[in-house]
């Protein structure tokens, strides 16, 4: 099957610093998506991709499809505190089926 | 809008007994999905419904997993018997339509199994 390789695993940042975490697959998909999850909840949806090339906005967060379709990066700029947790990428090949990257896992210092 | 709602939200159990797992997804969404989250790792598919039909289960441990959505809205999730290995938050999420690359899938908080 596909593989995600999401990285960094883990990254430890000050506040007010820029973050960056990319996701890169063997295979292509359709559907690029990025999620963060909290401790004790559910995945969230933060920015969807639906074509190769597209760069999309959310806030701070900005996040890229790759034009081989079989990468995408999240950019999180002037990190605050909330910012904290776990970010996964998630990749769509049809119908809705995730597959989803490992996390990267971020820390914000004060 | 209420969420998805999942029950228990914690559950220990030992190797070998049953365990069963409740959702409830967001009013009128046709699709539901049960997910695997072991430590470390991100949300795996289980199993994939729409409606009261099964649309993917491919990822399902069927000799021990099995799933319902009887009546096209809540679902249950169950382990017969439990494996050590199975310790992990099972994630149930919902979308509204029919499981288009599209259709965004709304998470319930899960439910996190330790078997002992």
């Amino acid at each position: 099957g596909q593989q995600l390789n999401q990285s960094p695993q883990s990254m430890f940042i000050q506040e007010g610093e820029d973050v960056s975490m990319n996701c890169t697959s063997s295979s292509i998909f359709n559907t690029w998506l990025w999620y963060k999850q909290d401790p004790g909840e559910g995945p969230v949806l933060l920015i969807a991709l639906y074509k190769a090339g597209e760069l999309t906005s959310n806030g701070r967060l900005t996040a890229q499809f790759g034009i081989t379709r079989k990468d995408s990066f999240l950019n999180i700029s002037a990190s605050i505190p909330s910012d904290v947790g776990i970010y996964f990428c998630a990749g769509d090949d049809s119908w809705g089926k995730l597959q989803f990257g490992a996390g990267t896992q971020v820390v914000v210092t004060p | 809008e209420a969420g998805v709602a999942q029950s228990p939200r914690y559950k220990i159990i030992e190797k070998r007994q049953s365990v069963a797992f409740w959702c409830n997804p967001i009013s009128g969404h046709a699709t539901l999905y049960w997910y695997q989250q072991i430590l470390g790792q991100g949300p795996k598919l289980l199993i994939q419904f729409q409606n009261n039909g099964v649309v993917d289960d491919s990822q399902l441990p069927k000799d021990r997993f099995s799933a319902e959505r009887l009546k096209g809205v809540d679902s249950t999730l169950k382990i017969q018997p439990a494996k050590l290995e199975d310790s992990a938050v099972y994630l149930c999420a919902s979308s509204p339509l029919r499981g288009a690359s599209t259709d965004t899938q709304y998470f319930g908080p899960g439910t996190r199994l330790t078997v002992l």
